[in-house]
């Protein structure tokens, strides 16, 4: 039972050009989302996340769109940069009132390459 | 500012074997959380700890158990080790969070464990 997915197992993309990595869920309980790149050897990084009261955030390179109805999400970065290449996991949480509150469930992640 | 740490950084056992990891919060955090990475896919949660206590728990088998010490560092012990134990073992911390409810959404990577179970 996969309640968050991530279709695209690899995404490629030229540098300066935008990067859409797209991740959907199934579990209406998920509040709030995050995005984690992945470098090898190294533990996921947060990089940005979105509230379901809002349907856009915007952090410098990185904006995340959620459209709540379509239970999808999207992180796109603008523009892209050889250094972004990792994996990228989105993850959800159910909301505080829940019992599950701080439990993340991830993605299976996309790799991301950005050639020079 | 030390982040996540985790120790040790790889592990190899064999079936049958207990093991223990260890994982050190970023400073001001006080919840920890467990997670399994299996090649190729993403994190699956095992368990978290707030204020010593277990508070929540994935689908993961009680051979799976944990601590968390006054200090806000966590171990996590796995009895009866199978192949399909091998795996990378992420520890995440977080900020206090709502009164009584421990993390805060947003969670930070420590750069993992990798058991190999032979």
């Amino acid at each position: 039972d996969q309640q968050v997915k991530q279709n695209s197992p690899s995404l490629s993309v030229q540098e300066g050009r935008i990067s859409i990595l797209n991740c959907d869920y199934t579990n209406s309980m998920f509040d709030y989302f995050l995005w984690y790149k992945k470098y090898p050897a190294e533990g996921p990084t947060f990089l940005i996340s979105i509230s379901s009261i809002k349907d856009k955030n915007e952090d410098g390179r990185f904006t995340v769109f959620l459209n709540k109805s379509a239970k999808h999400l999207s992180l796109h970065i603008v523009p892209s940069q050889p250094g972004d290449s990792a994996v990228y996991f989105c993850a959800a949480s159910p909301n505080a009132g829940g019992t599950s509150y701080g439990k993340l469930t991830f993605g299976q992640g996309t790799i991301l390459t950005v050639h020079p | 500012d030390a982040g996540v740490t985790q120790s040790p950084t790889h592990l190899i056992k064999t079936r049958g074997q207990q093991v223990t990891l260890r994982c050190s919060p970023k400073s001001g955090h006080d919840t920890v959380s467990w997670y399994q990475q299996a090649l190729g896919q993403g994190p699956q949660f095992i368990f978290q700890y707030y204020e010593e206590e277990e508070r929540q728990r994935g689908n993961f088998p009680d051979r799976f158990s944990g601590h968390q010490f006054p200090n806000y560092s966590s171990e996590l012990n796995v009895n009866a080790l199978l192949l399909g134990d091998s795996a990378l073992y992420l520890c995440a911390s977080s900020l206090p969070g709502l009164a009584g409810r421990g993390a805060s959404y947003e969670q930070y990577f420590g750069p993992g464990t990798r058991l190999t179970v032979t």
